[in-house]
């Protein structure tokens, strides 16, 4: 069964540092998003991303944060100057349509100290 | 903000009984989904409702969604152990998606 894969599943940096995220999608899916799950809270949307540009984004997702797909099959995300409050689960998800039904990867805890 | 919020926050029942989850949300929407995270791991998608549908069924999962109210309700039935999770609902609306806060499940075997 096709899944959505996410490296690294553990990263750990030093606050100010840059991290990308990776993920590879499901290969015949269009839309990706990355969310973000600070520990014992909610899931929160960060951005969606189709047709090689953003549709959406959240007002989480400033100027720090970027995402791209520089091949056919990785989606990354890229924080450019972590923060302490950055410290969180990160979750890349993918859909045939928009909106539908997502495939949630494992997931890539981010450790910022 | 079109956060949902899922009540009760916790809920324990025995194996055999069913749950009952709500799930209430602030704007219009075209459509919700119901997922499931157990603990660390990713959410995986278990049904989704669209605006003009009231109620749907997928397998041991039943879900209602009232559009007036703005809630909806995921029911499974005879739980089992292995429910023991998370569970969230998601909502679409305004090209926006938004998770609530979620409901813990327990099944006490």
């Amino acid at each position: 069964e096709p899944e959505v894969t996410q490296t690294p599943s553990h990263q750990v940096t030093q606050m100010g540092q840059e991290v990308i995220l990776r993920c590879v999608p499901i290969s015949n899916h269009l839309y990706f998003y990355w969310y973000r799950q600070i520990l014992g809270q909610k899931v929160e949307f960060l951005v969606s991303f189709y047709n090689n540009e953003i549709s959406e984004k959240s007002e989480i997702f400033d100027d720090q944060f970027s995402v791209e797909r520089p091949d056919g099959s990785n989606f990354t995300l890229k924080i450019r100057s972590t923060k302490l409050e950055d410290s969180a689960m990160y979750f890349c998800a993918s859909s045939s349509q928009s909106y539908n039904e997502q495939f949630f990867g494992p997931g890539t805890r981010l450790t910022v100290l | 903000s079109q956060q949902g919020e899922e009540d009760p926050q916790a809920l324990s029942i025995q194996e055999g009984e069913n749950a009952t989850m709500n799930c209430s949300y602030k704007t219009s929407i075209n459509n919700l989904q119901w997922y499931r995270q157990n603990s660390g791991r990713g959410l995986v998608h278990l049904i989704l409702i669209r605006s003009n549908e009231r109620e749907k069924h997928s397998g041991r999962l039943r879900v209602t969604l009232d559009t007036s109210k703005k809630s909806s309700s995921l029911l499974i039935t005879a739980s089992r152990a292995a429910d023991t999770a998370s569970y969230f609902c998601a909502t679409f609306g305004g090209n926006q998606f938004y998770f609530g806060t979620g409901t813990s499940l327990t099944v006490i075997p």
